[in-house]
């Protein structure tokens, strides 16, 4: 199965600073449509859990566009700019390449 | 507007059977497929299965052997059983749909603790 990797458990940042998280794919997550097979998910205690991007890059309706999805191949990275307090929270990559789909371990933004 | 409402009983013990109804609304699941994800407390999130639009199912090799997950279009509803319930089976258990090639919809979860 594909294996998924956010390397940073934690990452501890400051209201209105830029944040960069990465997932690491064991394989390519391109498939022959052009698209990358990559999403992003953000928890939140007591919210339903709420998709950010799509096929790597693309916006889900709504999300604000200080979320930037951006990678390619097995290197993919989330990026929150000028952070507010309604993003720290637990941040989740998924791949839906092939079954079983699998998610990274994800990473936790803490207030520092 | 979409809604997914997940259902079940919140204590199983440990050998015998789960069974879980997610509820649907807001669109047809003869048109999308619904998945289903848990997560252990303290932990990360696992994907279970998904049942697509067509009725057909894929799941988690690792769980393949114990996990069951079926539909009922006219109610708007799909089950998922896992039999042989553990320990390490307590989690939150969460559906969502399937949209495109991602989840756009998750409810809120049902936890689930396996203890006798």
């Amino acid at each position: 199965q594909i294996m998924l990797t956010q390397q940073a458990e934690s990452l501890w940042i400051s209201p209105g600073e830029r944040v960069s998280i990465t997932c690491r794919a064991s394989q390519s997550l391109l498939y022959t449509d052009g698209k990358h097979y990559l999403s992003w998910y953000q928890q939140r205690p007591g919210q339903t859990t709420k998709a950010l991007i799509y096929h790597a890059s693309v916006r889900t309706d709504g999300v604000p566009t200080r979320f930037i999805g951006s990678g390619s191949g097995t290197e993919f990275t989330l990026s929150i700019e000028h952070v507010q307090p309604e993003d720290f929270a637990i941040y989740y990559c998924l791949q839906t390449l092939k079954s079983p789909y699998t998610f990274g371990a994800g990473t936790k933004l803490e207030l520092k | 507007q979409v809604q997914l409402k997940e259902s079940g009983p919140g204590l199983v013990k440990p050998s015998l059977t789960l069974s879980l109804t997610c509820t649907v609304s807001g669109f047809s699941l003869s048109s999308y497929g619904v998945i289903w994800v848990r997560q252990p407390p303290g932990k990360g999130l696992e994907w279970m299965g998904v049942i697509w639009g067509n009725g057909n199912t894929n799941y988690n090799s690792a769980l393949k052997s114990r996990l069951s997950i079926s539909r009922d279009t006219s109610k708007s509803q799909v089950f998922l059983k896992m039999n042989n319930l553990q320990t390490e089976d307590t989690a939150m258990y969460f559906c969502a749909r399937s949209y495109s090639s991602y989840m756009d919809y998750w409810g809120q979860g049902v936890m689930v603790t396996v203890s006798s």
